[in-house]
Formats: structure tokens, C-alpha cells, sequence
């Protein structure tokens, strides 16, 4: 079984700042997805980065980056130069790649993001 | 554009009143998937679908049945709603292994 988890219930950063959204993980497969969404006020669920298990390089996505620590099993986010428009939900969450069929994701249970001004 | 939709976005019914949630999306995606969203819980799987006629159980699927008849709709159904399925659900979709395809999400409150 996988598990995500996101310590953080809240944070308050001032606007310009970077930021980083913790989230460590449990699973015993060799291959597996790493994937953190933002959820807005409005809901929606929008997808922002990618990590393979087996990548060699931490992925990147505009002012995303995911610092990948497989040893530690963690997988933050960070988003440099924060704006107004990051206040937001945040989950972090994963997937076996061994799950033939079922690509469900496992997630944690999210960070709000508040962006002061 | 490429997207997922559901329908309706908001909805409050009674207990049992039978309901659907309708998902259909534009991709051509064989996987879809349901969640459901409660606080401080994250999203859980309801059911998924790897392709027509082809659906099974997620992690939590008392209560709530699907069909998958075409590639693009896999409608979610509740027979008989109770309380405590009041929820925020997300129909989502997938090419493969690197994105899920969320749907803007279903608002439901069962009196």
C-alpha cells in the first residue's frame, strides 16, 4: 500500500518569496509517479509536475520545481517567486507504476497556500 | 480543447432519490477514474475503467455503481444517496502514466 504524507496543513508566505510545500512518501515498489496538483477556491484540479522514481534529474515546470529525494522518500514542491495567484490547495500525490491497469493515485491530504501581499 | 466534463456541477438531492453523475471526456482516453474529495482526507478512488465494458473497484466503492458503455463516458450512479456520501467528486481520465485529466469536480449535498 502507498501512502502520502503532507505535514503542513497551512502556510502564510509574502508575495515574491519562494516557498516549499513538504510531502514524504511510503511504498514498496521500485517504480512508481510522483505528482503534486494545485486546487484553487474554485476546485478544479489542475496538474503541475511530474517525477518518475528512475529520473535522473529533479523535474522542473516554469516556477515549479519538485526536490526529489528518493533515499528520504520526500518530494517537495516549490514554487520561486510566489504571486497572489498560488494561494491555493496543494496535494502532493503518488503512483505505482506496477499497478497493471489501475492508474490510481494515491494522495495526501494537501497544504493551503495563502500568498500575502 | 481537450478536456474532461462532468455533469451536474453542484447538486443537492435527498436520501434516496437515485442520482447520476455523468463524466465524459474528448481524449480518447482508455483509463478514467472517480474520486471522491472530503476534508482533511484528500481524494480517494471510487471506481476506475481501463477501457469499454472493462471497470473495477477503488478503495472506496460501497454505495456507488458505474458502466463504462463508450471510451469517452463513464457515468457515476448512486442507487440510493445517503448523508454520507455528500462529497466533492472528480471524474479524471489518462493517456498513460505521466498525467491525470481532472474534471471540474461535482458539488454534492444529500439531505
Amino acid at each position: 500500500a502507498q501512502k502520502i504524507t503532507q505535514t503542513q496543513p497551512g502556510m502564510f508566505v509574502q508575495e515574491k518569496e519562494a516557498v516549499t510545500l513538504d510531502c514524504t512518501y511510503d511504498t514498496s515498489d521500485q517504480s512508481y509517479g510522483l505528482f503534486w496538483y494545485k486546487q484553487p477556491s474554485s476546485g478544479e484540479m489542475i496538474f503541475l509536475i511530474y517525477q518518475g522514481s528512475y529520473d535522473e534529474q529533479n523535474a522542473t515546470e516554469g516556477r515549479y520545481s519538485l526536490n526529489f529525494q528518493k533515499a528520504r522518500k520526500s518530494a517537495n514542491l516549490v514554487i520561486s517567486a510566489s504571486q497572489l495567484g498560488d494561494s491555493a490547495m496543494y496535494f502532493c500525490a503518488m503512483r505505482p507504476h506496477g499497478n497493471f491497469g489501475n492508474e490510481k493515485l494515491t494522495f495526501g491530504t494537501g497544504t493551503r497556500l495563502t500568498i500575502i501581499p | 480543447e481537450a478536456q474532461v466534463t462532468q455533469n451536474p456541477r453542484y447538486l443537492i438531492t435527498v436520501t434516496g432519490k437515485k442520482l447520476t453523475v455523468t463524466c465524459s471526456q474528448n481524449m480518447n482516453h482508455e483509463y478514467m477514474s472517480w474520486y471522491r474529495q472530503d476534508p482533511g482526507l484528500g481524494l480517494r478512488q471510487i471506481y476506475y475503467s481501463m477501457n469499454v465494458e472493462v471497470t473495477d473497484k477503488g478503495d472506496v466503492p460501497e454505495g456507488y455503481k458505474v458502466s463504462r458503455k463508450e471510451k469517452r463516458n463513464f457515468p457515476l450512479i448512486l442507487e440510493s444517496p445517503s448523508p454520507n456520501q455528500t462529497s466533492l467528486y472528480f471524474c479524471a481520465s489518462s493517456p498513460g502514466r505521466h498525467t491525470q485529466y481532472f474534471g471540474p469536480g461535482t458539488r454534492l449535498t444529500v439531505l
